[in-house]
């Protein structure tokens, strides 16, 4: 079956530092893949996809390539703000264009320090 | 326009309690979908209805849940009784009909609940 394996938490930096959020797949055929945010007290968002290989989903400077060879989706974002705090969840999706489910990884807390 | 919405945001119950959570998905969204969190792991998917209509439930853990979605709109979720590995957070998400591009699944706040 599909899964998605995420890097785990909790993650703190300082404002202006690099963020990676690495995120790897298993998924038959060629799944969609997504990036979600939940802020406190909020639902997911969509933070960006790409659905298909070597396409680069990018969003609030954050970006992410799919990497077919690597089966890799990480998520960066040069320098982070005290606003970028966070769960975020890399998800995918087996047939896009269809309304499945998405199968996520188990979140990361991110922690931005002024 | 209003986001999807989960009612309640919180609850706490005893074990063998019946408990019933709400989800009002976007205007005119066919799909509704409904996911759980368990102890800070992964989101899993739980079923997913298109309009009154379960398409998949291939996620719902035991007999202990329900889900209905009457007239295709609103959509209810029953957890009778409730045990101890219950507790977590319950998303809803709701989606326009299928279509050529993704359509995005838009999220409410979810509800947390914890089974003492």
């Amino acid at each position: 079956g599909n899964s998605v394996t995420q890097m785990e938490g909790p993650v703190t930096l300082s404002e202006e530092a690099f963020l990676t959020i690495n995120c790897t797949y298993t998924a038959t055929g060629y799944p969609s893949l997504f990036w979600y945010v939940q802020y406190p007290g909020e639902g997911l968002q969509l933070l960006l996809k790409a659905t298909k290989a070597d396409d680069k989903g990018s969003n609030k400077g954050f970006e992410a390539t799919y990497r077919k060879e690597t089966t890799s989706f990480h998520l960066e974002k040069g320098s982070v703000q005290v606003s970028d705090s966070a769960v975020y969840f890399c998800a995918l999706s087996d047939r896009p264009g269809s309304a499945r489910q998405l199968t996520f990884g188990s979140g990361t807390q991110l922690t931005v320090l002024p | 326009e209003a986001g999807v919405t989960q009612f309640p945001s919180h609850s706490v119950i005893e074990k063998g309690q019946t408990v019933t959570l709400r989800c009002d998905p976007i205007s005119g969204h066919d799909n509704l979908y409904w996911y759980r969190r368990v102890m800070g792991k992964e989101i899993k998917f739980l079923l997913h209805f298109v309009k009154e209509s379960k398409q998949d439930e291939s996620g719902m853990p035991n007999n202990r849940f329900l889900a209905e979605r009457t007239g295709g709109t609103y959509s209810t979720l029953k957890v009778q009784p409730a045990e101890l590995e219950d507790s977590g957070v319950y998303f809803c998400a709701s989606s326009q009909g299928s279509g050529g591009a993704y359509n995005e699944q838009f999220f409410g706040p979810g509800t947390r609940l914890t089974v003492l």
